[in-house]
């Protein structure tokens, strides 16, 4: 029943390729995130958006890159992989202000060998 | 953003309740208090939000008091897929995870 997908789910990929985390979101919300985690260790946020045209980074150095043309959508770039970027990558999305919380999509482990 | 505290780690035994305090001092007014889970290689899972008092669902009871200045997260008579980690939030955006508390239940 999840309103937030993200693809691919796993992801095995060579140092040096470019890659493309999606991330689909069906309810409309206008804030969206990325977050990166390791096994064991804490949520951290390293973009966001407010809205259409809108995107900032967050509290964790990364050299991704996202964008946000579509309400719905919101994908994360690497333009040259390396093993460092090991991680699982959680898109999540938010209604903003006041109750309702966030909602996670399942995630992307991505390995770069 | 308000910053949050809670324990490290917590045991307990299978249909015991597991209670979560957190605190959260620097709470703004307009601050929402949300409790999420998450399982290992899951994305978190909202569980439940409050502004002031009781809340409870079909999960899981959230009490604040009426300074607001912690929570407790209480869940009734665990089972064994209760084992995750608990994260307290306070804020509606931006939001940083922390640490949480890994809940471990045991037969």
């Amino acid at each position: 029943e999840a309103d937030i997908y993200q693809t691919p789910r796993y992801l095995v990929i060579g140092t040096g390729k470019k890659i493309t985390l999606e991330c689909s979101q069906t309810m409309g919300h206008d804030k969206m995130y990325w977050y990166q985690q390791d096994p064991g260790m804490e949520l951290h946020l390293i973009h966001y958006s407010y809205g259409v045209n809108s995107t900032e980074k967050g509290d964790l150095s990364s050299e991704s890159t996202v964008s946000r043309i579509r309400t719905e959508h919101f994908p994360l770039t690497l333009e040259s992989a390396r093993p460092s970027h090991t991680s699982q990558y959680l898109c999540a999305s938010s209604v903003g202000r006041g109750p309702g919380g966030y909602t996670f999509g399942s995630g992307t482990r991505l390995t770069v060998v | 953003l308000a910053k949050t505290t809670q324990p490290i780690s917590m045991d307990s035994y299978e249909g015991q309740e597991v209670n979560i305090t957190c605190s959260h001092n620097n709470i703004a007014t307009n601050d929402y208090i949300t409790w999420y889970q998450q399982f290992p290689s899951q994305g978190p899972r909202f569980i439940i939000q409050g502004y002031k008092t009781k809340v409870t669902n079909e999960v899981a009871s959230l009490f604040i008091p009426a300074d607001r200045k912690s929570s407790t997260l209480s869940l009734p008579r665990v089972s064994l897929s209760d084992t995750a980690v608990y994260y307290c939030l306070v804020g509606d955006y931006k939001l940083s995870f922390g640490a949480g508390t890994t809940v471990t239940v045991r037969a």
